[in-house]
């Protein structure tokens, strides 16, 4: 089954130890995103990557880093989380630059910095 | 950048009602996508959906490109269908959301 995977699902942690949320999709896509959605605020871009090594900033970087060294990986790293980065987290991919064609999300990362 | 709206921002109805929904944005587009997040906060596609009209099952979209708009409809609505509904842009790298609009359906 076509699909984006993210774990974990739920995270509960603390403020300071970092931590490492995965993304994978099975369907060869060359574009994937992170997004974390706050209430009032809505789903904002925090990075995203259109290919392998590539990865550029979105709108809320600051606090994240990722990754890009395989096509079907984009890992979300946390390296000093604080409790403002409490949020819903999702990952997503689409082929080619996502210009034209449709995205598709994963099931989301709640997490939760106390 | 693009600015997305969605209306209207709440929405509740009875079992079995129709509805639309409507997207509006503010600059020409490549993609747009209308998505479903349940009770359980996951996003499921909709419908991507630039321009014309789709349908899947009781629900359908419309985008008329040229007037920078879409159209959400549901109808015969089940509380299955409670939720909040995104509308999204691609702009710039990145899906541009729209604030959406909270469904409720009551039995």
């Amino acid at each position: 089954e076509a699909q984006v995977t993210q774990n974990p699902r739920y995270l509960i942690t603390v403020t300071g130890k970092k931590l490492t949320v995965t993304c994978s999709q099975n369907m060869n896509h060359e574009y994937m995103s992170w997004y974390r959605q706050d209430p009032g605020l809505g789903l904002r871009q925090i990075y995203y990557s259109m290919n392998v090594e590539v990865t550029d900033k979105g709108d809320v970087p600051e606090g994240y880093k990722v990754s890009r060294k395989e096509k079907r990986n984009f890992p979300l790293i946390l390296e000093s989380p604080s409790p403002n980065q409490t949020s819903l987290y999702f990952c997503a991919s689409s082929s080619r630059t996502g210009d034209y064609n449709e995205q598709f999300f994963g099931p989301g990362t709640r997490l939760t910095v106390l | 950048g693009i600015q997305v709206e969605q209306s209207p921002p709440d929405l509740i109805l009875q079992e079995g009602a129709n509805s639309t929904l409507r997207c509006n944005f503010s600059d020409s587009v490549n993609n747009l996508q209308w998505f479903h997040q349940n009770p359980w906060g996951q996003l499921i596609n909709l419908f991507y959906i630039p321009s014309g009209t789709k349908q899947n099952g009781r629900l359908s979209a419309t985008t008329v490109a040229t007037e920078r708009y879409s159209l959400l409809y549901i109808s015969s609505s089940q509380t299955t269908d409670s939720g909040v509904y995104f509308c999204a842009v691609h702009s710039w790298g990145k899906l541009q959301f729209g604030a959406g609009t909270q469904v409720v359906v009551t039995p």
